[in-house]
């Protein structure tokens, strides 16, 4: 079945970049996005790229995505306190289930 | 655009009495999904509707939940008897139904259990 994994935690200093990973499985996956989840806030759609892509870029954030390794990652330049937050990875097969499966979300914490 | 709107935003109840969620989507998409993120981990999916129809409700436990779409626009996700492993926050999301599969999120709902 399909499944998505991040890694739980990540650090960084503010003004210093930040890369955040996921790995998926489902090698049917159309579309691939990053969430951006504030403390007791719904999910904010931050970016997404087509499976075709390899590369994406808006202002500060830029996603690479290895569709052969089944990586995608999310870097951040000039991180601020502002990016502190829980990422979540999503993928979706846009098939008969058009479902958005999530990774279990990687929490940036930017120190001042 | 007013976003997807959601209430009640908390909800304490003790177990096994009944709760319902209300979710007003955004004017126009068609798909609505309910999902439901615990402590600690991403969302997941409980329920898809395409207007009224639930296309996909597989992992809905339906002994205890359940959804309805009457008219295509609104939906309610009723949870009875509530348990305490039911503790989470319920998210409701709503897409046009063309494109790249964007969903737009509302701010949730956050049910304690006790």
């Amino acid at each position: 079945g399909e499944d998505v994994e991040q890694s739980l935690f990540l650090s960084v200093r503010e003004g210093d970049s930040s890369v955040i990973n996921c790995t998926y499985t489902d090698s049917s996956s159309t579309y691939l996005y990053w969430y951006k989840q504030e403390p007791g806030a719904g999910l904010q759609l931050l970016t997404y790229i087509f499976s075709n892509m390899d590369m994406k870029q808006d202002q500060r954030l830029t996603v690479l995505l290895n569709k052969k390794d089944k990586h995608l990652s999310l870097r951040i330049a000039d991180t601020q306190t502002g990016d502190s937050a829980i990422y979540f990875c999503a993928e979706i097969n846009g098939g008969a289930t058009n479902k958005l499966i999530f990774g279990t979300g990687t929490l940036l914490a930017v120190q001042p | 655009e007013a976003g997807v709107v959601q209430s009640p935003r908390y909800k304490i109840i003790e177990k096994k009495q009944p709760v319902a969620f209300w979710c007003n989507p955004i004017s126009g998409h068609n798909t609505l999904y309910w999902y439901r993120q615990n402590l600690g981990q991403g969302p997941e999916l409980l329920i898809r509707y395409e207007n009224e129809e639930a296309v996909d409700d597989s992992q809905l436990p339906k002994d205890r939940f359940s959804a309805e779409r009457l008219k295509g626009v609104d939906s309610t996700l009723k949870i009875q008897p509530a348990e305490l492993g039911d503790s989470a926050v319920y998210l409701c999301a709503s897409y046009r139904g063309s494109g790249a599969n964007v969903l737009t999120f509302g701010a949730g709902s956050r049910l304690t259990v006790l």
